[in-house]
């Protein structure tokens, strides 16, 4: 399997361009998570999904964040307008409904200018 | 609130030495207690899982033990080798939760020749 597959690797634009980040979770799995990562917080949890279905969106920092999960192999995170604060790592993890053990994906580096 | 804290921060070691990294939560209630690896530019590995009914896990070099009603879990490298060089988290699932994922901030080691 290829794991947890992330689109871009790597996404810098200007503050208030629209930004989406894609995810492709391992085939089977019923999870799907988003986290964000930053030296300031850690690795933060945003929402995460359960059968395609939004579960605890608790963590979306604000309203300019919206994730979605179309069909169970793909996922995306859409920042809209970006700003420079949201400049971090974001991850996104799947996982079966057993065991517990979460696969993450290699993580897109977001720069806001 | 689940807190969870990690110490140290950052650990420096000669190859071959064993060690030990500290990881601390507040609410003894947990369901589990996870062992991530995470290397520089890449996303988290799991390590090790231990159910909350176990005491401690080994995988190879590793082994992780769980001390619930001090709320304390430790991670043993034996013999350790620069490429166990990366950054160490933990996490637990809050009780309200157990899909979620609450991390600490980590353990830098640094392991040289």
């Amino acid at each position: 399997d290829a794991g947890v597959i992330q689109s871009p690797r790597h996404e810098v634009t200007e503050m208030g361009q629209e930004v989406t980040l894609r995810c492709k979770p391992i085939s089977g799995h019923d999870y799907l998570f988003w986290y964000r990562q930053t030296m300031m917080r850690g690795l933060e949890l945003l929402i995460y999904f359960n059968n395609n279905v939004p579960i605890d969106d608790s963590g979306m920092p604000e309203d300019r964040f919206s994730a979605k999960m179309p069909n169970a192999s793909f996922s995306t995170l859409k920042i809209q307008p970006s700003e420079p604060r949201d400049s971090a790592v974001y991850f996104c993890a799947s996982r079966p409904s057993h065991p517990d053990t979460q696969y993450f994906g290699p993580g897109t580096r977001l720069t806001v200018l | 609130k689940q807190e969870v804290t990690q110490i140290p921060a950052a650990l420096s070691v000669p190859e071959g030495e064993n060690l030990v990294l500290n990881c601390s939560f507040t609410d003894s209630a947990i369901y589990n207690l996870q062992w991530f690896r995470q290397d520089p530019g890449k996303g988290l590995t799991s390590l090790l899982l231990i159910q909350s009914s176990q005491r401690e896990q080994t995988s190879g070099r590793l082994n992780a033990s769980l001390d619930k009603s001090s709320g304390r879990s430790t991670l043993y490298i034996a013999a350790s080798q620069p490429g166990d060089s990366a950054t160490y988290l933990c996490a637990v699932p809050p009780l309200y939760n157990t899909d979620k994922l609450i991390f600490g901030t980590g353990t830098r080691l640094q392991v040289f020749p």
